[in-house]
């Protein structure tokens, strides 16, 4: 079974900051992705950013980057130059690949509050 | 540029009632997905369907089945409605591959059931 873990229910940061929302992950698939999802007080799930289990380097979209580090299970979303429309739930999820389609499990999130 | 639409977007129901949360992509997606999405815990999911013609059960698919009528809709019906089952409800899609094409989510439905 796969399981993911966010060990921080909330974060506070400044506009502008650098902030990283921490996820570790359990699973005993060779074969796995790590997703990162933005949830906004609107409701809607926007995907961020996608890391698979053998990708050698650490995935990046634009402001977005994702610090994997396979050896501890831990796939840290960072995001740079914080904006005040950061502020929202981040979901972090995992799955298992080569499957052709994802059984996503979640994390129970983190709420990001970015201030002026 | 619709996506995924669900509906309706908000309901109301009475323990007993029964319902079905209609949704449907227009992005040509062969998976498609039901999440339910309780306060203080991540999406966990109820059913998926790999592809056209195929269901399965996921994480927690008590009281609930699915039809994939096409490849564009995926319903989610709830034959005997209960309390426990108040929840805010997303549909999701994502096109086959080898596991790594993100999910497309609507806008979920906000169910209460008294």
């Amino acid at each position: 079974a796969q399981k993911i873990t966010q060990t921080q229910p909330g974060m506070f940061v400044q506009e502008k900051e650098a902030v990283t929302l921490d996820c570790t992950y359990d699973t005993s698939d060779q074969s796995y992705g790590l997703f990162w999802y933005k949830q906004p007080s609107s409701g809607e799930m926007i995907f961020l950013i996608y890391q698979g289990s053998y990708d050698e380097q650490n995935a990046t979209e634009g402001r977005y980057s994702l610090n994997f580090q396979k050896a501890r299970k831990s796939a840290n979303l960072v995001i740079s130059a914080s904006q005040l429309g950061d502020s929202a739930m981040y979901f972090c999820a995992t799955s298992r690949m080569n499957t052709g389609f994802q059984k996503l499990v979640f994390g129970t999130g983190t709420r990001l509050l970015v201030s002026p | 540029n619709a996506g995924v639409t669900q509906t309706p977007k908000f309901q109301v129901l009475k323990t007993g009632q029964s319902m079905t949360l209609q949704c449907a992509q227009d992005m040509n997606h062969n998976s498609m997905y039901w999440y339910r999405q309780d306060p203080g815990m991540g999406l966990r999911l109820i059913y998926y369907s790999a592809s056209e013609g195929t269901t399965d059960k996921g994480e927690v698919p008590n009281g609930y089945n699915v039809s994939r009528l096409n490849k564009r809709e995926f319903s989610l019906r709830l034959e005997s409605a209960a309390p426990s089952q108040t929840s805010v409800y997303f549909c999701a899609s994502s096109r086959q591959g080898s596991g790594n094409q993100p999910q497309h989510f609507g806008d979920g439905t906000r169910l209460s059931i008294l």
